[in-house]
């Protein structure tokens, strides 16, 4: 079993639509988290950054983190074609390393 | 401010040959991690520098290997060269301190192994 799970997708929705992407994980050392956008031919894209449990917002973006069910979301409000893209979510622990552990990432497509 | 950038973007190598890529971090960032990125594995951990020192390691053969430079700047080297080793290879760079992992990803440099 991965240590991080995510639904590979493709996700299909229209334009205007509230997207909700999904993770979740084994590990419980996990403190930090993260959601990235990588469009084709990309590198990855840091989008929303959080520590420990509760929401952030930002813009048209909400993370959540629910450290007691091992869960994290990242909700797009009003999508937009040029959200369509893949979805990485990414965690770190706490003591002294930047090394990240991903998910497969969510492909994400809006139709006008 | 500028971005992490990496070089080359694009290689073509042949079996049994070595590699040399490049990655220069946000100015700054003391921290510098590499990735390697396929279809069918996703973004996998190769290995974290910080200070010239290697901080972290994945589970990737010993042909795999980087270093640090005392501005920040870090390479990897891929020695011998196998079919399988063709991927996107991705370095992210990060301020490096307990309180800050937050991670900027290059544009990466994408090897293809012929």
């Amino acid at each position: 079993q991965k240590e991080v799970e995510q639904d590979p997708g493709p996700l299909s929705v229209p334009e205007g639509a509230i997207v909700s992407l999904n993770c979740t994980y084994s590990n419980s050392a996990f403190q930090y988290f993260m959601w990235y956008r990588q469009y084709s031919r990309k590198g990855p894209e840091l989008l929303m950054y959080t520590y420990s449990s509760g929401n952030k917002e930002d813009g048209r973006f909400t993370a959540q983190v629910d450290k007691s069910s091992k869960y994290i979301s990242l909700f797009i409000r009003d999508s937009q074609p040029s959200d369509s893209a893949t979805y990485l979510c990414a965690m770190s622990q706490v003591y002294n390393t930047d090394k990240l552990i991903f998910g497969t990432g969510t492909r994400l497509q809006v139709f006008p | 401010k500028a971005g992490v950038t990496q070089t080359p973007r694009y290689l073509i190598k042949t079996r049994g040959q070595q590699v040399t890529l490049s990655c220069s971090p946000i100015s700054g960032h003391r921290s510098v991690s590499w990735y390697q990125q396929t279809p069918g594995q996703g973004l996998q951990f190769l290995f974290e520098y910080f200070s010239e020192t290697q901080r972290n390691k994945g589970n990737f053969p010993g042909r795999f290997s980087g270093r640090q430079f005392s501005n920040s700047r870090s390479e990897m080297n891929v020695s011998t060269l196998e079919l399988g080793d063709s991927a996107l290879y991705l370095c992210a760079s990060s301020p490096g301190t307990i309180s800050n992992t937050e991670a900027f990803f290059g544009q990466g440099t994408r090897l293809t192994v012929v």
